[in-house]
């Protein structure tokens, strides 16, 4: 069965820092990933994704993620952190694309000045 | 283009009355989730469904609570004589269908509060 981990419940960097949230994946075939991201009182908004091919992808707010098999991961970052990246970040995993979509716990992140 | 509608965003309501939850996929979508997420909690699956039939209940509690995705019409989670329990956002998420190279799409969900 698939299964998402993000490490880090809570994140804090400084703004302009780097930002790295930790997500890692348990699949059984070559899965289909996501990066999402909520904002207070809304809904999830999809950052990223990979689905095949190149393994660097590249979203939307100068996100991108890098799909590294060996290491079952599948790590969102930002070069510069800005206070509107302040929210909660979600990775997702498909093994079925279309059905089955499994969530991680979330990470909050904080952005301080 | 119009996204997944979910209405109403909030909804009050007092234990043992239901909860009646509307939502609109994206146009052409006919593939339907529901997630609940509490407070300080990530999103927990509930049902997953297609226009007319139920693929997956396995995350939706067996009492009080029931899905339909109708030929016509929104998607309904429907809950039944509510608890201060049930108080939490509901999030409805559309597919085009498998296969397809498309991620969920979320609305902005209901938030439930039970007094």
């Amino acid at each position: 069965a698939q299964s998402v981990t993000q490490l880090g419940s809570h994140v804090s960097v400084s703004e302009g820092a780097l930002v790295l949230l930790r997500c890692n994946y348990s699949s059984s075939v070559p899965p289909y990933l996501f990066w999402y991201v909520q904002y207070p009182n809304q809904g999830l908004q999809l950052l990223l994704k990979y689905t095949t091919g190149a393994t660097l992808v590249k979203g939307i707010n100068g996100f991108e993620a890098e799909f590294k098999k060996s290491e079952t991961s599948f790590h969102l970052t930002k070069p510069s952190a800005h206070m509107s990246d302040a929210a909660e970040y979600f990775c997702a995993v498909s093994e079925t694309y279309g059905q089955n979509f499994v969530f991680g716990p979330g990470t909050r992140l904080s952005v301080l000045p | 283009n119009a996204g997944v509608m979910q209405n109403p965003r909030h909804l009050v309501r007092r234990r043992g009355q239901e909860a009646r939850l509307r939502c609109s996929p994206v146009k052409g979508h006919s593939h339907v989730y529901w997630y609940r997420q509490l407070p300080e909690e990530g999103l927990k699956f509930m049902v997953y469904l297609q226009k007319e039939n139920i693929i997956d209940e396995s995350g939706m509690p067996k009492e009080r609570f029931s899905a339909e995705f109708p030929k016509e019409g929104p998607s309904i989670l429907r809950i039944q004589q509510v608890v201060r329990g049930d108080s939490a956002a509901y999030f409805c998420a559309s597919h085009p269908g498998l296969g397809a190279y498309s991620p969920l799409h979320f609305g902005n969900g209901t938030r439930l509060t039970v007094t």
